[in-house]
């Protein structure tokens, strides 16, 4: 069964820009017409989406962080990977990868575990 | 962007009770909502999408209607598996968003 798992520095410095990845396992990610998104959730609050990637490179973001994301995909990898840039103590939180079913279906229907980032000063 | 509310932020509950919790859109996202129920320290899980299709596994306790701008999600009997927090999350534009969340605690 697929799985997603996130990985990446748990301490980064203001300023600085996150690089994180999720690797798909249990099955490929070029399989099917699947998207591939990032979520993030800070301690004790909602859920914000951060953006999506098909595996042709096609990406969308929230408006709210688009100059400061970028999403990629390595399909030799089975891997796509969120950079976020400019980071302040705002963007600590735990970050997700998820899965969309197809174009359309934004609706995340497999998660990762999430992994927790914390930026300091 | 589409504003997603939902309410109440807290509920009290015994097991057994019958539960509503309720989301309102901004606009209309005609059915193009789906539900999610997070545990402490896991990830969201999918329980319902396009408004009221019951996701694979799912509970059937679970229910979601609605349409335009209101929805609810009810949980017919509620069991001790269930306290957690529940999502609504819009999709009607690629700009997905996120109710704030109706935290479900024992009574």
């Amino acid at each position: 069964q697929v799985q997603l798992h996130e990985s990446g520095p748990g301490l980064v410095k203001s300023s600085q820009t996150l690089s994180l990845t999720c690797t798909v396992s249990g099955g490929s990610i070029s399989v099917g017409s699947y998207y591939w998104s990032w979520v993030r959730q800070p301690a004790g609050k909602g859920l914000e989406w951060i953006g999506r990637i098909f595996v042709s490179g096609s990406t969308n973001y929230n408006p709210s962080l688009r100059d400061r994301v970028t999403i990629s995909v390595d399909t030799s990898k089975n891997q796509f990977s969120l950079r976020l840039s400019s980071l302040t103590a705002a963007d600590t939180a735990m970050y997700y990868c998820a899965r969309e079913p197809e174009a359309g279906d934004w609706y995340f229907d497999l998660w990762g575990r999430g992994t927790l980032v914390t930026v300091s000063s | 962007d589409i504003q997603m509310t939902q309410s109440p932020s807290t509920l009290s509950a015994s097991v057994g009770d019958r539960v509503t919790i309720t989301c309102r859109a901004s606009q209309s996202i005609n059915s193009w909502l789906a539900w999610y129920q997070q545990k402490p320290g896991k990830a969201p899980n999918l329980l319902i999408y396009k408004a009221s299709s019951l996701e694979s596994g799912v509970p059937s306790r679970f229910s979601g209607s609605g349409s335009g701008t209101e929805f609810t999600l009810t949980i017919s009997s509620l069991q001790p598996d269930d306290f957690a927090s529940y999502y609504c999350q819009q999709y009607k534009t690629y700009a997905l968003t996120f109710g704030g969340g109706t935290k479900v605690d024992i009574k």
